[in-house]
């Protein structure tokens, strides 16, 4: 079985800082990872993912994510935030060959000007 | 490409009754995926399905809850006799290949 665990369940900072969102998964077999965003009252957006390959990953709004086989971690970056970045941030992991999401508990981060 | 599409958006109704939720996939996705979202955590898996066939599904799926996707492209999702921990958000979502998951908006059930 495989589980996830976001570190921070609120990250508050200001516009232009930069910012890291924690994810540390747990899994005895290969996995995917994600990061999905959800904007209040809507559903989950795909920001990144790593299946393979280069273990740094990147979004086209600025977000970074790096694979850390050894240390099981999925950590999202992004080095100068804006307004806009206030969502729920979600990191999720995929057992290879299987079909199902495992989530984290979300952090949610808040943007102050 | 036009989404994953819920509806409805929003359902309140009394303990004890029946609800039902649609999910309209992306129209080429042979993928269909449930999960419930509770307030302040993260989506939790319910069930999925290849085409019609169901192929997984939770232990959080009580025989309360039953789901079918009947020719492959939509699917519904039912839940009798609602309770008051029923009360979450139900996500679907839907992928095709290796692709990953697309999510729509989601159900919001409230239980009076």
């Amino acid at each position: 079985a495989q589980s996830v665990t976001q570190l921070d369940s609120q990250v508050p900072v200001f516009e232009e800082a930069p910012v890291e969102l924690r994810c540390n998964y747990s899994s005895s077999v290969s996995v995917y990872l994600f990061w999905y965003v959800q904007y209040p009252n809507q559903g989950l957006q795909l920001l990144l993912k790593y299946l393979s390959g280069s273990t740094l990953v990147e979004s086209i709004n600025g977000f970074e994510a790096e694979f850390n086989k050894s240390q099981t971690s999925f950590h999202l970056r992004k080095p100068s935030v804006h307004i806009s970045d206030t969502a729920e941030y979600f990191c999720a992991v995929m057992a290879q060959g299987a079909q199902k999401l495992v989530f984290g508990q979300g952090t949610r981060l808040t943007i102050n000007p | 490409d036009t989404g994953v599409s819920q509806n409805p958006r929003h359902k309140i109704t009394k303990r004890g009754q029946n609800v039902t939720f649609r999910c309209d996939p992306i129209s080429e996705h042979n993928r269909l995926y449930w999960y419930r979202q509770t307030l302040g955590q993260g989506p939790e898996f319910l069930t999925y399905f290849q085409n019609e066939a169901q192929l997984e599904k939770s232990r959080l799926l009580s025989d309360r809850f039953s789901a079918e996707r009947p020719k492959g492209s939509f699917s519904t999702l039912e839940i009798q006799r609602t309770e008051q921990g029923d009360s979450a958000m139900y996500l679907c979502a839907s992928s095709i290949g290796n692709q990953p998951q697309h999510f729509g908006d989601g159900t919001r059930l409230s239980i009076l």
